[in-house]
């Protein structure tokens, strides 16, 4: 079955840049969606279709592609950025579903 | 302000049924494909199914396949999802989620979950 490959963890200090990455054989033909989930809560889209922002995710959050990786970048990381972190896209056919592991943020 | 609101979780013993639903509201619901996603206790997201806002497409993950049926009432604003034949390993918080209105693979608002336990 298809799977997505997130980072477990990742760690960064107040302001630095977080990156979270995501990888998977048919990211160049599907678009992938990022989400993020503190704990107790239910997942919350902070970027679609590969790199655009909903309305009221702060700028800082944005998304990028590259061939069969995907990239959750947050600039300027803020201590209420720590979270669970989830890639999720389709398998080629467009018609299964599938998260990546999820990757921990944590904020130094 | 679009909501979904999910209930029928609870405990049930291995090889029992439930049935979840999801009442939706804010939002023209059959204009939207919708998805079933679950959460095993401390694990990540799992996508259990999705449906086309006609109807007219279904998919599960294989996991659930031949065991979940998932269906929706345009009128009624309701998703649901019939759980049979349920296994320890199916206890998880499950998610109704609502499709990008331009990529139904996508999902852009998720309800708050409901708990379901399968255990003697």
């Amino acid at each position: 079955s298809y799977e997505l490959t997130q980072p477990p963890s990742v760690s960064v200090s107040p302001g630095q840049t977080a990156r979270i990455t995501c990888s998977g054989d048919a990211l160049p033909k599907q678009y992938a969606y990022w989400y993020q989930q503190k704990p107790g809560q239910a997942p919350v889209l902070v970027i679609y279709k590969d790199s655009e922002r909903p309305s009221g995710i702060p700028e800082r959050f944005s998304g990028s592609s590259s061939g069969t990786t995907v990239t959750l970048t947050i600039s300027g990381v803020q201590a209420e950025d720590e979270a669970d972190y989830y890639c999720q896209s389709a398998d080629s056919s467009g018609t299964i579903g599938v998260f990546g592991g999820g990757t921990k943020l944590t904020v130094l | 302000e679009v909501q979904l609101v999910e209930s029928g979780g609870g405990l049930v013993k291995p090889g029992g049924s439930l049935r979840l639903s999801c009442a939706a509201s804010g939002f023209t619901f059959s204009s939207y494909s919708m998805n079933w996603v679950r959460q095993a206790p401390g694990k990540g997201l799992e996508w259990v199914s999705s449906i086309s806002s006609s109807s007219s497409y279904i998919y599960y993950a294989d996991s659930v396949k031949g065991r979940f049926t998932i269906s929706r009432d345009n009128a009624k604003n309701s998703l649901y999802l019939q759980m049979n034949s349920l296994r320890a390993e199916d206890t998880a918080v499950y998610y109704c989620a609502r499709g990008c209105l331009h990529d139904s693979s996508g999902i852009d608002y998720w309800g708050q979950g409901t708990l379901v336990t399968v255990s003697s």
